[in-house]
């Protein structure tokens, strides 16, 4: 079975500090990954997702990540941070296989705080 | 594109009432799912579809029914609803493989 960790609950970074999002997976052959953002009482907008090739990922408003296999992390990284970009982050993890990225697992969730 | 839509927004139910989660998408999308999210538990999977008239289940399928008739449309109906219901339910729909799964603004519901 496929498995999802965000180790941190809460992190808080001063606006134009550089942000880290820990998230480890447990999987048996090479998944599907993603990073999802929620904003509060909104729907979920894709990140990023890495499927194979470059394990450096580059995603939108400035994102990427990188896809350690040895490591089995997929760690989210901006930076410099905008107030903004407060929110909620969720990691994910599919099969890789047809109709995995339908299937996910996710992590219980980053919530961000910017300090002005 | 409306992308992916779901009725109602919230809603409160009493226990042991039924009632159905509307779900539709417009891209043509194969893939559909219905996820709840929970404080503290991320989101859930509770069942999903890889086309019409094809379902199976999730992480959390129990006290749920899908079925899946046309393309666009994937309802998840309640039987018999119990407190432990009240979530935010999220149906998504992917066009396969790894593809961009979207995600529908949610369905706040509340049992008493």
């Amino acid at each position: 079975a496929q498995s999802v960790t965000q180790p941190d609950i809460h992190i808080t970074v001063s606006e134009g500090a550089s942000l880290e999002l820990r998230c480890n997976y447990s999987y048996g052959a090479t998944p599907y990954l993603f990073w999802y953002v929620q904003s509060p009482g909104q729907g979920l907008q894709l990140l990023l997702k890495y499927f194979s090739g470059d394990t450096l990922v580059q995603g939108i408003k400035g994102f990427e990540a990188e896809f350690k296999r040895s490591q089995s992390s997929f760690n989210l990284r901006k930076p410099s941070v905008h107030w903004s970009d407060a929110a909620e982050y969720f990691c994910a993890v599919g099969p890789g296989d047809t109709g995995g990225g339908n299937k996910l697992t996710f992590g219980t969730g980053t919530q961000l705080k910017v300090e002005l | 594109n409306a992308g992916v839509t779901q009725t109602p927004k919230f809603q409160v139910l009493k226990t042991g009432q039924s009632m159905t989660l509307q779900c539709a998408q417009d891209m043509n999308h194969e893939y559909m799912s219905w996820y709840r999210q929970d404080p503290g538990m991320g989101l859930r999977l509770i069942h999903y579809s890889v086309g019409a008239g094809i379902t199976d289940q999730g992480e959390v399928p129990n006290g749920y029914n899908v079925s899946r008739s046309t393309t666009e449309d994937f309802p998840l109906r309640l039987l018999s609803a119990a407190p432990s219901q009240t979530s935010v339910y999220f149906c998504a729909s992917s066009g396969g493989g790894g593809e961009t799964q979207y995600f529908g603004p949610g369905t706040r519901l509340l049992v008493l």
